[in-house]
Parts: C-alpha cells; sequence; structure tokens
C-alpha cells in the first residue's frame, strides 16, 4: 500500500535554529498537506499546498514558516526559528482526485523538540 | 466546516463489538464522513469514509442514516490492539482539496 513517508523521525533542537521536515507523499496525488499535534492535544491543521502554492494556512502558520516542492517527490516544512512551542508531532499528508471523494493519507510524523 | 462530537471515552472488552456515534447536525450536502484512527506518536491512519447508507471494509462499518445527521463507526470484535483514539472528520470531498479539522476524538480502551 502506497504511504507518506516522513524524515527525520526525531529531531531535537536548540531554540533559534532552522528546522527542514521532509516528506515524500504518495506518487500520484496532488495536494499536500501539513498537520502538527502538540503532546497530549488534538490534531491541529497548518497548511495546504497545491499547483505549487499554498492554498489555505492556518494562524499558527506564520511567517516563520514555510513549505516547498522543491523537485517532483519531496514536500517540505521549514520553521525559521524554532520555539520552545514549536515543540510537537508534525505530520505530512497528501491526497488525490477522485470520482468519490479524496482520503487524505498522513505520514507516521516528525517529532520535534526544541530545547 | 461541519462540526463534529463525538464520546470523549469509551471502554470495551476483547471480542466485543464497539460502536462509537459521531453527530454532524450541520452536515453539507457536498460532505463526506471519515474516520481516522490513532495510536501514540503515530499518524492519523485511514479507517473508512462514506456519504449515506452503509459502507463496510476488511476493519470497520460505516453506517450514515438518511438525514446524514449523525454517523456509527462499527468495530466488529474489538482486540486490544484496537486500543486507539478515533476521529469522525466530516468535509467537503467534491473537488480535489479538502482540509480536516480533527476533534479530541473519542479515546477507546479494550480491556482484556
Amino acid at each position: 500500500e502506497p504511504e507518506v513517508t516522513q524524515t527525520p523521525s526525531h529531531q531535537v533542537t536548540q531554540m533559534g535554529q532552522e528546522v527542514i521536515l521532509r516528506c515524500v507523499p504518495i506518487s500520484n496525488h496532488l495536494y499536500f498537506y501539513w498537520y502538527r499535534q502538540i503532546l497530549g492535544q488534538k490534531v491541529e491543521f497548518l497548511v495546504s499546498f497545491y499547483n505549487n502554492e499554498i492554498s489555505e494556512k492556518s494562524e499558527i502558520f506564520d511567517d516563520q514558516f514555510s513549505v516547498e516542492r522543491p523537485d517532483g517527490s519531496n514536500f517540505t516544512l521549514k520553521i525559521r526559528s524554532t520555539k520552545l512551542e514549536d515543540s510537537a508531532m508534525y505530520f505530512c499528508a497528501s491526497s488525490g482526485v477522485g470520482s468519490y471523494g479524496n482520503t487524505i493519507y498522513f505520514g507516521e510524523g516528525s517529532w520535534l523538540t526544541v530545547v | 466546516l461541519a462540526k463534529t462530537t463525538q464520546p470523549i471515552s469509551m471502554d470495551s472488552y476483547e471480542g466485543q463489538e464497539v460502536n462509537i456515534t459521531c453527530s454532524h447536525n450541520n452536515i453539507a450536502t457536498n460532505d463526506y464522513i471519515t474516520w481516522y484512527q490513532q495510536f501514540p506518536s503515530q499518524g492519523p491512519r485511514f479507517i473508512i469514509q462514506g456519504y449515506k447508507t452503509k459502507v463496510t471494509n476488511e476493519v470497520a462499518s460505516l453506517f450514515i442514516p438518511a438525514d446524514r445527521k449523525s454517523s456509527t463507526l462499527s468495530l466488529p470484535r474489538v482486540s486490544l490492539s484496537d486500543t486507539a483514539v478515533y476521529y469522525c472528520l466530516v468535509g467537503d470531498r467534491t473537488g480535489g482539496y479538502n482540509k480536516l479539522i480533527f476533534g479530541a476524538g473519542t479515546r477507546l480502551a479494550v480491556h482484556p
């Protein structure tokens, strides 16, 4: 079964450092997403991406965040200057186009710890 | 996006059938209903999706009444490994893009 893959699985970074989380969406999917989940809290939508541009972003996705699809297979989330409150599990997801709706499939997550 | 309401937690025993009901009174005509399962420190895993009536796959069934204001996820003969958080989500799927808004989900605990 096709799956969304994410790297790294876990990253520890110093506050103020830049972090890039990487994702390989399912190969024929066209829509890409980042979600995050702070420990013990809900899964939160960050951003959606289609046709090389952001479709929608949440209030969480401020100027410190950016996304990019640098080539035909990768989708990245960059946090420019990490804060302690950025510590969370970050999930990449993707969806395709289908006649019966478009299921979103999630990766296993990248656990980011900011110290 | 339609708001969903589901029980915060449920308990069951191995071998029992578990039914988790979700209400979505403001569901729109183009909205689909999707259920995800999440284990600790893992990404949400798609379980089942439906628009109306009944949908069944190898892991679950989804029952949707005619008014579509609620839906019930049915897990037959649960095992300890079904202990997880289950999310009911509603969203427009007719176009290519859809955004999912997660609630708190239902925390299912399966006991021996």
